[in-house]
């Protein structure tokens, strides 16, 4: 089974100031990892992924995350925020190979500070 | 931009009612899931279901939760006998599901509220 922890239940940051938001997983198999980004009252928004290929990718909004196998981490991050990135981020994975449950870590809440 | 839509978006409910969450997933995604998120609380999967079947579900998802596809666009979650610790976000999601990754696309959520 597959298990996400995002270690930082809340992060504040200055707006402009960089940002980054940990994630580490747990599997036994190959991966596929996510980002999804929740604003308040809204539902769940996909922010980028990690499938295959280059370790370093790009999202909506500015964001991106490198994936890094030795450590079993897939951080998010943005060089600089926005008081409109306040939101809850939920890193989640899946096992790699068609359908898969996707699994989410417990958020972490991003309040930017103005 | 396709997107899953879900009705009602907040159901207030007595204990002990019966309760129906509806979705409408992308039209042409192939499996379809439920997920909870009790307040401040993490995202909890509960069912996958795939070819008319549910093809995975949770240890939260007890004998009170049924789902459905009932006419080939819709998809129902059912609670038979809500309890107040059935108050949570409900968030319908569907994804293609087939080589690749298993991106889901959410709705925007039913929060439902058991008194």
């Amino acid at each position: 089974a597959q298990s996400v922890t995002q270690l930082d239940s809340q992060v504040p940051v200055f707006e402009e100031a960089p940002v980054e938001l940990r994630c580490n997983y747990s599997s036994s198999v190959s991966v596929y990892l996510f980002w999804y980004v929740q604003y308040p009252n809204q539902g769940l928004q996909l922010l980028l992924k990690y499938l295959s290929g280059s370790t370093l990718v790009k999202g909506i909004n500015g964001f991106e995350a490198e994936f890094n196998k030795s450590q079993t981490s897939f951080h998010l991050r943005k060089p600089s925020v926005h008081i409109s990135d306040t939101a809850e981020y939920f890193c989640a994975v899946s096992h790699s190979g068609g359908y898969q449950k996707v699994t989410f870590g417990t958020g972490t809440k991003l309040q930017v500070i103005p | 931009e396709p997107e899953v839509t879900q009705t009602p978006s907040h159901q207030v409910t007595q204990m002990g009612q019966e309760v129906i969450l509806r979705c409408v997933p992308i039209s042409n995604h192939l499996y379809f899931y439920w997920y909870r998120q009790i307040l401040g609380q993490k995202v909890e999967f509960l069912v996958s279901f795939y070819n008319n079947e549910i093809s995975e579900k949770s240890e939260i998802f007890d004998d009170q939760f049924s789902v459905e596809r009932p006419d080939g666009s819709n998809f129902t979650l059912k609670i038979r006998s809500t309890k107040l610790e059935d108050s949570a976000m409900y968030f319908c999601a569907s994804s293609m599901g087939t080589t690749g990754a298993n991106v889901l696309t959410f709705g925007a959520g039913s929060r439902l509220t058991v008194l």
